[in-house]
């Protein structure tokens, strides 16, 4: 079946600017994660959704990043009055049920964000 | 934050040999997976390995969790040339779902 995809794969905005990026998650995987991952380093979590509520958005940096799944399946990351630090590979990943034997997390390929 | 750092950064070694990355992290976990990294992009999930658990395989892979120590290791055995890529080890901390990633290991395998 599908894996996870994402849209774009590439980004560049100019600083200041608004973007989205968007997550389709596999079928029937109840939560979803979005990461960032900057050049040399792991990835490091933003927010988790478990179907529609951000169950834990602890690791979104500051306000001007804010992510919804109202339908508890496609999830759009968005970014306000970006700035150059934000530019990264944005990662979205999805898992069938947390917690449990089927919570291996699934990644797509990630949205490279170029903020200039 | 990064949960815990993978040693070496860097490993390097001639086609047939075993590679061997450590990982190590610093809070109770629920369980640890190895992640495959190319170029950047698309992490492909290797192995998960829980906590009550101290040796896990999947065909060339071999993995150890050491929780009194806060460790583990990946063996690759026999090395391919396509093995090369980036390795990560996440964890999944006790009472949390999100994964909390090392600093990956470079693999090169020279044909």
């Amino acid at each position: 079946g599908a894996g996870v995809s994402q849209t774009p794969s590439n980004k560049v905005t100019e600083k200041g600017k608004y973007v989205e990026l968007r997550c389709d998650p596999i079928s029937g995987h109840t939560a979803l994660y979005w990461y960032r991952q900057s050049l040399g380093q792991g990835p490091e979590f933003l927010i988790y959704f478990q179907g529609t509520g951000a169950a834990d958005d602890s690791g979104l940096p500051n306000d001007r990043f804010f992510a919804v799944r109202p339908e508890g399946s496609v999830s759009t990351l968005k970014i306000q009055r970006t700035e150059r630090g934000d530019s990264a590979v944005y990662l979205c990943a999805s898992s069938l049920s947390p917690g449990t034997a089927s919570e291996t997390q699934y990644f797509g390929p990630g949205t490279r964000l170029l903020v200039l | 934050s990064q949960q815990g750092e993978e040693d070496p950064q860097a490993l390097s070694i001639q086609e047939g040999e075993n590679a061997t990355m450590n990982c190590s992290y610093k809070t109770s976990i629920n369980n640890l997976q190895w992640y495959r990294q190319n170029s950047g992009r698309g992490l492909v999930h290797l192995i998960l390995i829980r906590s009550n658990e101290r040796e896990k395989h999947s065909g060339r892979l071999r993995v150890t969790l050491d929780t009194s120590k806060k460790s583990s290791s990946l063996l690759i055995t026999a090395s391919r040339a396509a093995d090369t890529a980036s390795y990560f080890c996440a964890t999944v901390r006790t009472g949390a779902n999100n994964l909390f990633f090392g600093t990956g290991t470079r693999l090169t395998v020279i044909p």
